[in-house]
């Protein structure tokens, strides 16, 4: 079955550093949508990327999808104490559709003053 | 607005009984998924419905069941609860099948 990957794990930087998650798909996806999950809270909804190279910025995140629609990347500038959390893709696969997400392993990020 | 909402958001079930989750999308989305969280690991999809049908079932055994109301709201059923039923059960709601899904704070169920 689709698996995905995310790394790193974990990740410990201090207040103002830059952050990168990766994420790969055993099998190419039709989007690739990111999560936030808080600590003891639910994921929300950050973006979607659909088109193959697709890169959209929320203003100090910056999402990436590959040009084989199976990777993508989210970047952080400049970490702040809000932006800790675990961060997850999910896509569905290319014959699934609808949301029947396949979440990432997720990268847990935490901001140290 | 209100957004997805989820109850109980916390139940302690004995091994062998059963359990019902509840959830309400958000108004005017027709779309409800369920999905099993695992302390440290990513939501894992258990089903979607969409228009009161089911359109998507995950790898889970049948002791789990859903179903969607003429209301859009939905249930999931665990039946003879194990120990590894303990999880953070996610429900989340979208317009359609295909667009993006808000979650529900979730039902922390533990079983002991």
């Amino acid at each position: 079955g689709q698996q995905v990957m995310q790394i790193p794990q974990y990740q410990h930087v201090q207040e103002g550093e830059d952050f990168t998650t990766y994420c790969n798909s055993s099998t190419t996806l039709s989007n690739i949508q990111w999560y936030k999950q808080r600590p003891g809270g639910h994921p929300v909804f950050l973006i979607q990327l659909v088109k193959s190279g697709e890169v959209k910025k929320q203003k100090r995140l910056t999402f990436q999808f590959g040009e084989a629609k199976k990777n993508s990347s989210l970047h952080i500038t400049a970490t702040q104490t809000t932006d800790v959390g675990t961060y997850f893709c999910a896509g569905p696969g290319v014959t699934g559709g609808g949301n029947k997400l396949t979440f990432g392993t997720g990268t847990q990020l935490k901001v140290e003053l | 607005d209100a957004g997805v909402t989820q109850s109980p958001t916390h139940l302690i079930k004995t091994r062998g009984q059963h359990v019902t989750l509840r959830c309400s999308p958000i108004s005017g989305h027709k779309s409800v998924s369920w999905y099993q969280q695992v302390l440290g690991q990513g939501p894992q999809f258990i089903f979607q419905y969409y228009e009161k049908e089911e359109r998507g079932r995950g790898n889970f055994p049948d002791r789990f069941s859903a179903r969607q109301f003429p209301n859009y709201s939905s249930e999931l059923n665990v039946n003879a609860l194990l120990l590894g039923d303990s999880a953070l059960y996610l429900c989340a709601s979208s317009f359609h099948r295909n667009t993006e899904a808000f979650f529900g704070q979730g039902t922390r169920l533990t079983v002991v």
